[in-house]
């Protein structure tokens, strides 16, 4: 079956670095996204993986895959206040049909 | 580029009253999906169309939610009679096709129904 986990809350300081996690059960996945979704707006594509990638590095993001253990995990290096948000992981089997997460709440503080 | 625009923004009704969402899609985006949000979850997808015909709509519950994308652009949402449960934000979304995925999300319409 589908199924994808996030933990709901993550807390940092300025100038740290995140890491959001996922899980997800669908081994035939061939896409994992990251979606970023700001209070009040839509979601917003971030990054994806092809899942016969490991690694994937986009500027601050870097994505991690363990297809093993089903795993996927989002860095960000240098967390600004502006990353402040809901992030998203996203599996497809196909590239039409997305299964969110629930979404893990990035705070940043000072 | 113009994003996908939805309307309204917000829309307060009442149990087994009617209501509808309209979405416009980014030009030339022949996919267009619609999706509920209930607050603390992740988007479901309720449907997609790819043009002007159905490719998916297994999570929609046809007893009350119908939508149409009648000449492959605008899309419209909408519920007859509402229940309490169908509180959520409503969101539409669009992509091209073959674009690994990439879906354009609008801001979304939140549905209160008291």
């Amino acid at each position: 079956g589908e199924d994808v986990e996030q933990s709901l809350f993550l807390s940092v300081r300025e100038g740290d670095s995140s890491v959001i996690n996922c899980t997800y059960t669908d081994s035939s996945s061939t896409y994992l996204y990251w979606y970023k979704q700001e209070p009040g707006a839509g979601l917003q594509l971030l990054t994806y993986i092809f899942s016969n990638m490991d690694m994937k590095q986009d500027q601050r993001l870097t994505v991690l895959l363990n297809k093993k253990d089903k795993h996927l995990s989002l860095r960000i290096a240098d967390t600004q206040t502006g990353d402040s948000a809901i992030y998203f992981c996203a599996e497809s089997i196909n590239t039409d049909k997305l299964i969110f997460g629930t979404g893990t709440r990035l705070q940043v503080f000072p | 580029e113009a994003g996908v625009a939805q309307s309204p923004r917000y829309k307060i009704i009442e149990k087994r009253q009617s209501v509808a969402f309209w979405c416009n899609p980014i030009s030339g985006h022949a996919t267009l999906y619609w999706y509920q949000q209930i607050l603390g979850q992740g988007p479901k997808l309720l449907i997609q169309f790819q043009n002007n015909g159905v490719v998916d709509d297994s999570q929609l519950p046809k007893d009350r939610f119908s939508a149409e994308r009648l000449k492959g652009v605008d899309s419209t949402l909408k519920i007859q009679p509402a229940k309490l449960e169908d509180s959520a934000v409503y969101l539409c979304a669009s992509s091209s096709q073959g674009a690994l995925g990439e879906q354009y999300f609008g801001p979304g319409t939140r549905l209160t129904v008291t």
